[in-house]
């Protein structure tokens, strides 16, 4: 099956600690997304990668980092610096000039 | 930043009914897109209309874009309990476009009762 993979689906962290959150595609897409979503709210732009080994910040950035060493994976890491972590995490993918994003199942994270 | 936002933020309909949704934005756009969420799934994409069209069918999804107003509605006709499902707004400006980069909306909650 083609898709995108998000891995855990829930994940508890304790302050102070980093974290990372899996995200996988065989889609072959070119660009990858990272969003957080807090309760009753849309989407924020966390970073995003429009290709291998180069990567952007998006509008909520500090706190976070990513890499994408493979086209196939763009993991993010909520780190100790990030003081209000606790939401819901999505990875999106798009092909190519297509306008379409498609999203993985997301993670729900909670600092405990 | 929110570029969008979604009217009303929650509805609450009985099965057979139809359901509309709105989002209005705040500058010029390529295109603008809907996506239906799940509780805790994630977004799946429902239908896309560009900048230089007015209406766009899916189904029972019904898509008007109004860009003198700078505002899309969302029609779900004949809705059905299995529509029930939190539905955002995205765009995609001139200057986002190059990166794909969408602009979410804060969403409308659609519950269709039985």
């Amino acid at each position: 099956d083609g898709g995108i993979t998000q891995s855990p689906k829930y994940l508890f962290r304790k302050e102070g600690q980093n974290v990372t959150l899996s995200c996988e595609q065989n889609l072959n897409h070119d660009a990858m997304y990272w969003y957080r979503q807090d309760p009753g709210q849309g989407l924020r732009l966390i970073y995003y990668s429009q290709i291998v080994n180069d990567f952007q910040k998006g509008d909520i950035a500090e706190g976070y980092s990513v890499s994408r060493e493979k086209k196939e994976s763009f993991p993010l890491t909520v780190t100790s610096a990030q003081k209000n972590p606790t939401a819901f995490y999505l990875c999106a993918s798009r092909m190519g000039n297509g306008d379409t994003q498609y999203f993985g199942p997301g993670t729900r994270l909670t600092v405990l | 930043s929110q570029q969008g936002e979604e009217d009303p933020q929650a509805l609450s309909i009985q099965e057979g009914e139809n359901a509309t949704m709105n989002c209005s934005y705040k500058t010029s756009i390529n295109n603008l897109q809907w996506y239906r969420q799940n509780s805790g799934r994630g977004l799946v994409h429902l239908i896309l209309i560009r900048s230089n069209e007015r209406e766009k069918h899916s189904g029972r999804l019904r898509v008007t874009l109004d860009t003198s107003k700078k505002s899309s509605s969302l029609l779900i006709t004949a809705s059905r309990a299995a529509d029930t499902a939190s539905y955002f707004c995205a765009t995609v400006t001139a200057v986002s476009g190059k990166t794909g980069k969408l602009i979410f909306g804060q969403g409308t909650t659609l519950q269709v009762k039985p």
